[in-house]
């Protein structure tokens, strides 16, 4: 079946650093794929997407390219807050809507 | 936007009791929602497909009689977790996909469930 692969926390970061988290998917056709955020205490929230080959999704500085080459989703952002920390789930959507998620990718950013 | 709220946000309850958790989209509606389960440190595991006017489609593993769902009406959805035991506290949250032909789902802000 269809699975979501991403990278173990947790990354730990100063401020003004550079983040990748990896992602990489397994799934019949090109589905959609999705960044996820969640913050301490809140739901989640959609960071950013990309429903076809070649499409960037971007949001807030962070950007993710989806390759259908490498069937891979990676998340970057040139500098990270103190405020970004949180953890972050990479997605796709199945052929019936269903969202697959990673198992999450808990990011904290020190001063 | 579309927006999905759920209730209670918090709930404690004793072993043995039943919680019902409500799911609902405020501006749109939604013929389908899901229910998934975050335990701590944890990814979201889908628990169901809640559809309107029809029974639930459950994951493999989720026992149908302790959760029950029920897709009342185009905006909301309940869950309920009958005879709580202590595992069974964890943090549900519902999804909705829009109304914008994008399927883009919205997510509730999460019910924290304690059982004692």
């Amino acid at each position: 079946g269809d699975s979501v692969t991403q990278m173990e926390g947790p990354v730990t970061l100063s401020e003004e650093a550079f983040l990748t988290i990896n992602c990489t998917y397994t799934a019949t056709g090109y589905p959609s794929l999705f960044w996820y955020v969640q913050y301490p205490g809140e739901g989640l929230q959609l960071l950013l997407k990309a429903t076809k080959a070649d499409d960037k999704g971007s949001n807030k500085g962070f950007e993710a390219t989806y390759r259908k080459e490498t069937t891979s989703f990676h998340l970057e952002k040139g500098s990270v807050q103190v405020s970004d920390s949180a953890v972050y789930f990479c997605a796709l959507m199945d052929s019936s809507y269903k969202l697959i998620f990673g198992s999450g990718t808990r990011l904290l950013v020190r001063p | 936007g579309a927006v999905v709220s759920q209730h209670p946000s918090r709930v404690i309850c004793k072993s043995g009791t039943s919680v019902k958790i409500e799911c609902r989209s405020l501006d749109f509606q939604a013929t389908t929602m899901f229910w998934y389960r975050q335990f701590p440190k944890q990814s979201l595991m889908l628990m169901a497909t809640s559809n309107e006017g029809s029974k639930a489609t459950y994951e493999q593993g989720v026992e149908k009689d302790k959760f029950l769902i029920n897709h009342a009406s185009l905006t909301l959805s309940t869950l309920t977790v009958t005879s709580a035991h202590p595992e069974d506290s964890s943090f549900y949250i519902c999804s909705a996909p829009g109304d914008r032909g994008d399927y883009e789902q919205y997510f509730g802000p999460g019910t924290r469930l304690t059982v004692t």
